[in-house]
């Protein structure tokens, strides 16, 4: 069957350190991965894309590595801040289809 | 306006009722999109209209679910009947590009909140 799955539920990090999320797919060949950033009573909001051509991705202190034999994307987020505590969903895009998501990383940075 | 606009943002239905979420997607884009997201869930996916044709509705979970898109811009998501597993956040989006998935930036509204009691 077809799946995308996101590492955990929750990840928990200290302000200033790198934030790593993992998005795993398995029966599907997307052509692009995006990443969004969901905050609460808030609609998702468009962060990064990546093509299957492609191995990495920045902006800003974001990074996105996308791996088509793995199967699996990583999100960074390098020196993190309390303000980037929100949960990150990955989707993927196939030819012809809508974004399919996944069920989301809920992200929390203490300070 | 500048984004994605949903109305109402909170629904609270009683069992039985017919709802209708309205979308003003972001003027001149092509592509719309309804997405539904339960607590604790991804969206997934409803249903997608490319100006005012209706090209996939496979995500529609029943014939309850009724979406439509008559002049091309604004959009309305009926649900007939509501049932307590209608419960749920419906998301609107857009795109000014007619090929979707072709890495197309996509534009998420905030959501309306259903709540079926």
């Amino acid at each position: 069957s077809q799946k995308i799955e996101q590492n955990s539920e929750a990840l928990n990090i200290q302000e200033g350190k790198t934030a790593t999320l993992t998005c795993n797919y398995t029966n599907y060949s997307p052509a692009y991965l995006q990443w969004y950033r969901q905050d609460p009573g808030r609609g998702p909001v468009f962060l990064l894309l990546i093509r299957e051509n492609e191995k990495e991705k920045r902006k800003e202190r974001l990074k996105v590595t996308f791996d088509t034999t793995l199967k699996q994307s990583l999100f960074h987020i390098t020196a993190s801040q309390p303000a980037d505590s929100a949960t990150y969903l990955c989707a993927l895009e196939q030819a012809g289809t809508a974004l399919i998501f996944g069920k989301g990383t809920t992200l929390s940075v203490s300070s | 306006g500048a984004g994605v606009s949903q109305s109402p943002r909170y629904k609270v239905a009683k069992r039985g009722q017919d709802v209708a979420l309205r979308c003003d997607p972001i003027s001149g884009h092509v592509s719309l999109f309804w997405y539904q997201q339960a607590l604790g869930q991804g969206p997934e996916f409803l249903t997608y209209f490319q100006n005012e044709a209706q090209l996939d509705k496979s995500g529609l979970p029943s014939d309850r679910f009724f979406a439509e898109r008559p002049e091309g811009s604004v959009s309305t998501l009926k649900i007939q009947r509501t049932q307590q597993e209608d419960s749920a956040v419906y998301l609107c989006a857009s795109s000014a590009m007619a090929n979707i998935g072709s890495g197309n930036t996509i534009y998420f509204g905030e959501g309306s909140w259903l709540t079926v009691v």
